[in-house]
């Protein structure tokens, strides 16, 4: 069975401050994908980034990354400079491989609780 | 490009009573899904849809929750009766097409609160 680990529950740091979230998945799967969602206090999951299995270049964008190692299962994500509007619930999921021709469902980890204060 | 709209976001109802939710998903999406989000955990699969078909409800308490998608479009979820521990958010969310490395987008979801 498919699993997604978030073990920080709660990360309070200082406007500026750069941050980093884990995630560490299990699966038996060759080919899956990873995703990053943001879910801000009104409570809409925003789409951050998908990342195949084969491939395991870093990716940036603005001050968002992400660093995805296959052999050690994870998939963090490190916010540079963090700002107040960065405070939301960031969730790590994983898709799960389905019949050939159907979209998968995705297995979600518990999320971690990021709060950037002044 | 218009989201993914759901309705209504708020509802309060005494156990035992029956609710229903709406979802309308991005257009032109073939798959459209029902997350429950129980408070601090992460969103779980309900129900997943391709067009107008079920792909999925192996998680779905068939005894008391029920869903549809009409014409392959919207689709509407209903608890009968509710309990108490149905009290959750519950997500719609729609994708393009029908692989597996699709990307879901999610609605703002509608926060059940069962008394």
């Amino acid at each position: 069975a498919q699993k997604v680990t978030q073990a920080q529950t709660e990360i309070s740091v200082v406007e500026k401050e750069d941050v980093t979230l884990d995630c560490v998945y299990e699966t038996r799967d060759t080919t899956y994908y990873l995703f990053w969602y943001k879910q801000p206090p009104s409570g809409e999951l925003v789409f951050l980034i998908r990342r195949n299995s084969f491939d395991e270049q870093n990716e940036i964008s603005g001050r968002y990354s992400w660093n995805f190692q296959k052999s050690t299962s994870s998939f963090n994500f490190t916010i540079t400079a963090s700002q107040v509007v960065d405070s939301a619930v960031y969730f790590c999921a994983l898709s799960e491989a389905w019949r050939t021709g159907t979209a998968s469902k995705l297995t979600f980890g518990t999320g971690t609780r990021l709060q950037v204060t002044l | 490009e218009a989201g993914v709209a759901q309705s209504p976001r708020y509802k309060i109802i005494e156990k035992r009573q029956s609710v229903a939710f709406w979802c309308n998903p991005i257009s032109g999406h073939a798959t459209l899904y029902w997350y429950q989000q129980i408070l601090g955990q992460g969103p779980k699969l309900l129900i997943q849809f391709q067009n107008n078909g079920v792909v999925d409800d192996s998680q779905l308490p068939k005894d008391r929750f029920s869903a549809e998608r009409l014409k392959g479009v919207d689709s509407t979820l209903k608890i009968q009766p509710a309990k108490l521990e149905d009290s959750a958010v519950y997500l719609c969310a729609s994708s393009p097409g029908t692989g597996q490395r699709d990307t879901q987008y999610f609605g703002p979801g509608t926060r059940l609160t069962v008394l």
